[in-house]
């Protein structure tokens, strides 16, 4: 059974960093690995979305690696800024290709 | 488009009570999912359908029901509330195997149902 893990659950840190956040999963077995992010009260927003064949994805100031073998996914934010402050979740979709399963999230704040 | 649609944004029920909510989408998507998500606990697979006609239970599926009679839609039905089912639910949808592993997901806006 796959399961999917975040940590940390919450993040906060200064305008300007950088930063990594972390995305785990317990069967390499995957489709693919998609990030969102989720506004306070709000829905899903698709950030980034790395098939299994691919080890990483950029968009703008963010960068999503994949390693299967590990279990592992990052997504990295450069110079962070305060409208990046959400929560970030990232979902695996298994080798059936049909089911997802989330990670609980990491909440970022980034203070001005 | 309007990409994935639910109705209503908001609910309050009674216990014991039915309901059902509703997802469209308009993009021809295969794939279709329903979450619930309970602060703390991410978001956790109800029921999902792979096509038309198609349905699977996912993590949580217990006292809920779905049917895919057509490929834009796919609701899902609270046969008795309960308050343990007091969460935001959000339908998702898909294109499906054609995609491959580019297989991307997209959400609607949510429901958030209370039940008292």
């Amino acid at each position: 059974k796959q399961e999917v893990t975040q940590i940390p659950a919450a993040l906060s840190v200064p305008e300007g960093e950088n930063l990594v956040l972390n995305c785990s999963f317990t069967d390499s077995a995957i489709y693919n690995l998609q990030w969102f992010r989720q506004d306070p009260g709000k829905g899903l927003t698709s950030l980034l979305l790395i098939q299994s064949s691919q080890r990483e994805q950029t968009s703008g100031r963010l960068n999503a690696s994949l390693d299967k073998s590990s279990g592992r996914s990052t997504l990295y934010i450069a110079a962070s800024q305060p409208g990046d402050s959400a929560t970030y979740l990232c979902a695996v979709r298994g080798s059936s290709a049909s089911k997802i399963i989330f990670g609980s999230g990491t909440r970022l704040s980034i203070r001005p | 488009n309007a990409g994935v649609t639910q109705t209503p944004k908001f609910q309050v029920l009674k216990t014991g009570q039915s309901m059902t909510l509703q997802c469209a989408q308009d993009m021809n998507h295969e794939y279709m999912s329903w979450y619930r998500q309970d602060p703390g606990m991410g978001l956790r697979l109800i029921h999902y359908s792979v096509g038309a006609g198609i349905t699977d239970q996912g993590e949580v599926p217990n006292g809920y029901n779905v049917s895919r009679s057509t490929t834009e839609d796919f609701p899902l039905r609270l046969l008795s509330a309960a308050p343990s089912q007091t969460s935001v639910y959000f339908c998702a949808s898909s294109p499906g195997r054609l995609a491959g592993d580019s297989n991307e997901q997209f959400f609607g806006p949510g429901t958030r149902l209370t039940v008292l």
